[in-house]
């Protein structure tokens, strides 16, 4: 079946514009995360939906991010006035169920650049 | 919170060579251990995890993993590399919380270059 997939695979933007980044979840996995990857700070965890709910937005880095999932799918990260600091691999993975080892099938990632 | 810490950065091997990428965590609390592998230009893959039960856990590959509670690690090794193990491979634990909430928490990864 169709894996997790992410959109745009990469995105250059300039610095003070607004982004979103989309993440498509696999059918049926209620557990949506967002992580990002980037050469300083290596693999970062964001945030986590279940369902369409996020119990906890302190791993954001800044209130610049939030995240939104819809219909307990789709889910979108918004950067608003994007920093250069802000460059970095961002992630999503899916689960079947939340708690514990339900393992995380990753995405193939959208690559941020901001100029 | 929990950490963990892979020591090497990088780890170059001869082809069939055995190699053993390590890997030590800390928690307060049970941890749930996995190892992720990153080709080049892809996204993670899983390799294989510890949730309970036996020690040593086998995944994909040929790659086996070993629990040691004591020493809170959880070191990978194969007994024979080839140059399609040329990749990233990042260890990652996560805590059942209760929530449901965290996700995982990742090493900063090891490059394995196999050398022909």
């Amino acid at each position: 079946g169709a894996g997790v997939s992410q959109s745009p695979s990469n995105k250059v933007t300039e610095k003070g514009k607004d982004v979103e980044l989309r993440c498509d979840p696999i059918s049926g996995h209620t557990a949506l995360y967002w992580y990002r990857q980037s050469l300083g700070q290596g693999l970062e965890f964001l945030i986590y939906f279940q369902g369409n709910s996020a119990p906890d937005k302190s791993g954001l880095p800044s209130d610049r991010f939030s995240a939104e999932r819809t219909g307990g799918s789709v889910s979108t990260l918004t950067i608003q006035r994007t920093q250069q600091e802000d460059s970095a691999v961002y992630l999503c993975a899916s689960s079947r169920r939340p708690l514990g080892g339900g393992e995380q099938y990753f995405g193939p990632g959208t690559r941020l650049t901001v100029t | 919170a929990q950490s963990v810490t892979q020591l090497d950065s990088q780890v170059p091997v001869f082809e069939e060579a055995p190699v053993e990428l390590r890997c030590n965590y800390s928690s307060s609390v049970s941890v749930y251990l996995f190892w992720y592998v990153q080709y080049p230009n892809q996204g993670l893959q899983l390799l294989l995890k510890y949730l309970s039960g036996s020690t040593l856990v086998k995944g994909i590959n040929g790659f086996e993993a070993e629990f040691n509670k004591s020493q809170t690690s959880f070191h990978l090794r194969k007994p024979s590399v080839h140059i399609s193990d040329t990749a990233e491979y990042f260890c990652a634990v996560r805590t059942d919380s209760g929530g449901g909430a965290d996700g995982l928490t990742f090493g900063k990864g090891t490059h394995l270059i196999i050398q022909p």
